[in-house]
């Protein structure tokens, strides 16, 4: 079964901080791609970045980076001089090729950052 | 409209009664999906739609649940005979490809939170 931990509750960090949320997964499909969602007070989840299983090279966005290590089934999110916009919770999902053919996303239970000033 | 709409955003109700959730996907999206967030977890798939087919009710939690969508468009959710653990948020995402392994993202809207009394 699909599988999906992030073992950090809640992070605390004040602003212009460096903080990484950790993403560990589990899965026996060969071909699967890995997902960073935010989701801020109001509710809605923002995607952020979606990486495939054959594509290892770090990405980054800004003040955003990833780091996908596929032999520790890792998907490691950093945030470089963190911001109080940046408090929400953010949640890693896996893909999941489903039986009727279609794939959904498997969810990790999220981390939660807040950021004060 | 340009984003996932669901309606109503918050829903109080008695044990027993039945609800029903809303969802307007993006115009053109034809995968629609319900995810489940109950407090403090992850998000739980319930149900994906291909058009206005269902192909896998696998995460339906019981036969109180059931979904239904109609012109490629609208989808509702209801929930019959409302039981306590039935409160959570329930999110609705929709996407251009149903394969996920094709696609960007979802499109998710800012959810209906249920609260069974």
């Amino acid at each position: 079964a699909q599988k999906v931990t992030q073992a950090q509750t809640e992070i605390s960090v004040v602003e212009k901080e460096d903080v990484t949320l950790d993403c560990v997964y589990e899965t026996r499909d060969t071909t699967y791609y890995l997902f960073w969602y935010k989701q801020p007070p109001s509710g809605e989840l923002v995607f952020l970045i979606r990486r495939n299983s054959f594509d290892e090279q770090n990405e980054i966005s800004g003040r955003y980076s990833w780091n996908f290590q596929k032999s520790t089934s890792s998907f490691n999110f950093t945030i470089t001089a963190s911001q109080v916009v940046d408090s929400a919770v953010y949640f890693c999902a896996l893909s999941e090729a489903r039986n009727s053919g279609y794939s959904t996303l498997t969810f990790g239970k999220g981390t939660m950052l807040l950021v004060s000033p | 409209g340009a984003g996932v709409s669901q309606s109503p955003s918050n829903k109080v109700t008695e044990k027993g009664k039945d609800v029903e959730l809303r969802c307007d996907p993006i115009s053109g999206h034809t995968a629609l999906y319900w995810y489940r967030q109950r407090l403090g977890q992850g998000l739980e798939f319930l149900i994906y739609f291909q058009g206005n087919s269902a192909p896998d009710k696998s995460g339906l939690p019981s036969d109180r649940f059931s979904a239904e969508r109609t012109g490629e468009s609208v989808s509702t959710l209801t929930i019959q005979r409302t039981q306590q653990e039935d409160s959570a948020v329930y999110l609705c995402a929709s996407s251009l490809n149903p394969g996920l392994l094709n696609t960007g993202e979802l499109f998710f809207g800012e959810g209906s939170r249920l609260t069974v009394l």
